[in-house]
């Protein structure tokens, strides 16, 4: 089993839908939880960062992070075309804060 | 804030040569920097963490006598291929983070092509 477990999708939803994405994991000692966006052939992009468990708003996205169930979720509201990319999940222990990475779940916004 | 600068975005060498790519913290100092490759739709793979004024630490499997890293200050550090060939040929991703910080901010990427 991996650490860190992601569906790869591709997820496909119409323009406007709320979507889920989510990642699960194995390691108890994880505390920083953190969503990268990334578009094709270019770098990932820090979306949201969470400390422990509890949610975390930052306009039309919002990260929940449920550490006795070792599941976080990233929701997007309102999806527009652009938001077409592939979603990473990462999280890490203190102390070497190497993060670990999900193997990313590929969105697709249709107009 | 945060932002990673990572040069030069696309490269072609020729195999036997090697290569030199760039990292930097343009707003931060970051105490420590990652290096990964990317294949085609898979994740990231990591490669070696090097903090600043220490010798990296390389990932099992990763050769450190191909893969040079070096990362002599607070805002750089660099990755260089050696002896490069056709099986080198990937996308190579630098981030970096901040003294007690979890969060990684990532550079654009650099593609590499061997021929």
């Amino acid at each position: 089993q991996k650490e860190v477990e992601q569906d790869p999708g591709p997820l496909s939803v119409p323009e406007g839908a709320i979507v889920s994405l989510n990642c699960t994991y194995s390691n108890s000692a994880f505390q920083y939880f953190m969503w990268y966006r990334q578009y094709s052939r270019k770098g990932p992009e820090l979306l949201m960062y969470t400390y422990s468990s509890g949610n975390k708003e930052d306009g039309r996205f919002t990260a929940q992070v449920d550490k006795s169930s070792k599941y976080i979720s990233l929701f997007i509201r309102d999806s527009q075309p652009s938001d077409s990319a592939t979603y990473l999940c990462a999280m890490s222990a203190g102390g070497s804060y190497i993060p670990t990475f999900g193997r990313g779940t590929s969105l697709i916004v249709h107009p | 804030g945060a932002v990673v600068s990572q040069h030069p975005s696309w490269v072609i060498c020729k195999s036997g040569t090697s290569v030199k790519i760039e990292c930097r913290s343009l707003d931060f100092q970051a105490t420590t920097m990652f290096w990964y490759r990317q294949f085609p739709k898979q994740s990231l793979m990591l490669m070696a963490t090097s903090n600043e004024g220490s010798k990296a630490t390389y990932e099992q499997g990763v050769e450190k006598d191909k893969f040079l890293i070096n990362h002599a200050s607070l805002t750089l550090s660099t990755l260089t291929v050696t002896s490069a060939h056709p099986e080198d040929s990937s996308f190579y991703i630098c981030s970096a983070r901040k003294r007690g910080r979890a969060e990684a901010f990532f550079g654009q990427g650099t593609r590499l092509t061997v021929v």
